[in-house]
This record gives C-alpha cells, structure tokens and sequence, in this order.
C-alpha cells in the first residue's frame, strides 16, 4: 500500500507569504496525485491533479510540483480565503490514500 | 452543475446496520467510477470503496472489507454504501465522491467532486 507523509502537518503564515507543503509518497505514484484543499465543516475541494495541473477555476498562485516521490504544493502569495487545510492523494493504485493534512494557520 | 447529495446518516449502536445513499445529478453518472471516503471527528480523510461507472470494479479499504458494501442503481442515479457490523472507530462523516475518468489515470482518476457528507456516530 502507498503511504503519504505529509509536511509540515500544521503550517503559520501571514496574508502575502509564499507558503509550500510536500507530500513524500512510499513507492512511485508517477503522477498520479491530487493535492484537494478542506474549510471547517465544508467538503474537500480538488486544486491540483496529475501533481501539476490546476483544476479549472482555481486561481493560478496555487501551483503543483513533483520530483520523483515527493510532491509539492505552492501557495505564491497567501490569501485569507487560503486557510484551510490541505491533502494529498495519490490514484495510481488501490488502496486509494490520503495524507495526513497540512493545516494553514493564520500568523 | 454536479450534484452529489448523501443521506441515510444517523445515530447506530455497535454492531448495527445502516446504508447511506447518493443521489447524483448533472454528469453521465454511468460513465463515471465513485466512491465513499470518511472522515473520523478532527481526523484526516480515508478512503473507503470505490466502484467503477460500469460496476465491474469494485474496490473496498481493508478496515471495511466484509463488512460494508458499495453498489449503485442506474436508473435512480444513486450510489449506496451498506455498512453492516457497525464498530464506534467507524463513526465519521462519510462523503461521495465523483471519480472523474476523463481525468489522467489508469487504475484510478482524480477525485474531483465530493458531496457534503452524511453523519454516522456509531455509540452504545
């Protein structure tokens, strides 16, 4: 099964800053993560797929990267609306996984 | 515009049963695979099963092997998820997913829609 390892797990940021989380994979997924972004007590929204493609409407200072097994997410510069938390998940095989967050926290 | 509505969620005690629904609208919801994944209280998500748009693959996390079952009917537009044997680590909400296939993927594809959720609080 691929394991996910998601850092930091709780991030500090303020308004503007460049904010990045990675997701380290146990075994080779290719390409196949999604990083999907979560407000308290709404459903999770799909951001990046493929590790690098942005999903249609979401706003280009988020960006997806991948080297290998590990995986980053980009936040160019931070807006309010941006706080949330964050997970990765890989599709290239069952069982289907998830990592274990990243929480972006107001500075 | 996607629609994914849950219900069916509720209050069980251990060992009891309980099937949740997922009324979809708005895509071709036979062409599609979908899927349910949970969400423990202040806990991360976990998948939970999946099921192709044709029904022919159908894949369960092996915490609920045995015990839940993932189905749909086509002509109501409905993914189901049977949970059987219910356990008090099983309470969490618990989401449908749209596994979108025209996505990149070969196993699997992109989640790329999820419905609000449906609580279940598995408690003696």
């Amino acid at each position: 099964d691929v394991q996910l390892t998601q850092s930091p797990s709780t991030l500090s940021a303020s308004v503007g800053q460049r904010v990045t989380i990675t997701c380290r994979a146990s075994q080779s997924v290719n390409t196949r993560l999604a990083w999907s972004q979560q407000k308290v007590g709404k459903a999770p929204k799909l951001l990046i797929y493929e590790a690098s493609i942005l999903e249609s409407g979401v706003p280009s200072r988020f960006s997806g990267s991948a080297s290998g097994t590990e995986f980053t997410l980009t936040i160019s510069s931070l807006q309010p609306d941006d706080f949330a938390t964050y997970y990765c998940q890989q599709y290239e095989t069952y069982p289907l996984s998830f990592g274990g967050g990243t929480k972006v926290e107001i500075k | 515009e996607v629609q994914l509505v849950e219900s069916g969620g509720g209050l069980v005690k251990p060992g009891d049963s309980l099937r949740l629904s997922c009324a979809a609208s708005g895509f071709r919801f036979s062409y599609d695979s979908m899927a349910w994944v949970r969400q423990a209280p202040g806990k991360g998500l976990e998948w939970v099963a999946s099921i192709s748009g044709n029904s022919y693959w159908i894949y369960h996390a092996d915490s609920v092997k045995g015990r839940f079952t993932i189905s749909r009917d086509y002509a109501k537009n409905t993914l189901y998820l049977q949970m059987d044997s219910l356990r008090v680590d099983d309470t969490a909400i618990y989401y449908c997913a749209r596994i979108n296939v025209a996505l990149p993927g070969i196993q699997s594809h992109p989640i790329d829609f999820w419905g609000q959720g449906t609580q279940v609080t598995v408690s003696s």
